[in-house]
């Protein structure tokens, strides 16, 4: 497909579990980002990979959270021990330039709920 | 950080009917992004504006960046029932860096 596609669509996971999340970016973009979206509120910034380099992770809630993109595509977010405020939904973007672009272009989300 | 104002929040039509939604902020941005996201979906991108006073127009919709750089505005003509859903419109400028901050949102109901 010719979108970012997310894996997988819905996660339910027990308190204190690891949950992984997929994020296949539109291909040949640099610039890949991870955003949590809460019930009801707009998206908040996590964190911005240019290639496989991770330049801005400040959104990070807590060092629970790891994302990674080895080789500068496919992208991981990584939730250790996860904690009922962790439910939301988690969306990947990427764009075509350096620099986060301007125009960033989502995928539908992965929907996390922890019980 | 930056305040980003959406207005109104909330938004109830009949078909047919224009819409007109807005978003200020204290701060001066020089890219401005319209998305509408439907229930259970990410963002779409339908505008982006690239320069104070820019008017673009995607179909029904049109959207404007302020000449202050400090506001955008959004109107769609004709509201048809698949309008429905939650428009953001992030900004973004170099102080922003390259993460986009949304506001909460203009949630729209269009009644056939």
């Amino acid at each position: 497909g010719a979108g970012v596609s997310q894996s997988p669509r819905y996660k339910v996971a027990k308190r204190g579990q690891d949950v992984a999340l997929r994020c296949d970016p539109i291909s040949g973009h640099v610039s890949l980002f991870w955003y949590q979206q809460a019930l009801g509120q707009g998206p908040e910034f996590l964190t911005y990979f240019q290639n496989e380099a991770q330049l801005d992770k400040s959104g990070l809630p807590s060092d629970r959270f790891f994302a990674e993109r080895p080789e500068g595509s496919v992208s991981t977010l990584k939730i250790q021990r996860t904690q009922q405020e962790d439910s939301a939904v988690y969306l990947c973007a990427s764009s075509s330039s350096g620099q986060g672009g301007r125009e960033q272009y989502f995928g539908p989300g992965t929907r996390l709920t922890v019980t | 950080g930056q305040q980003l104002n959406q207005s109104p929040q909330s938004m109830f039509i009949q078909e047919g009917e224009d819409v007109s939604m807005n978003c200020t902020s204290s701060s001066i941005f020089n890219t401005w992004l319209w998305y509408k996201q439907d229930p259970g979906e990410g963002p779409v991108l339908l505008i982006a504006l690239y320069k104070a006073g820019e008017l673009t127009s995607n179909g029904r919709l049109t959207a404007q960046f302020g000449i202050t750089r400090k506001d955008s505005f959004l109107n769609i003509s004709a509201s048809i029932p698949s309008d429905v859903g939650i428009y953001f419109c992030p900004p973004k400028g170099e102080t922003s860096g390259s993460r986009l901050t949304f506001g909460e949102g203009t949630q729209l109901t269009v009644n056939p």
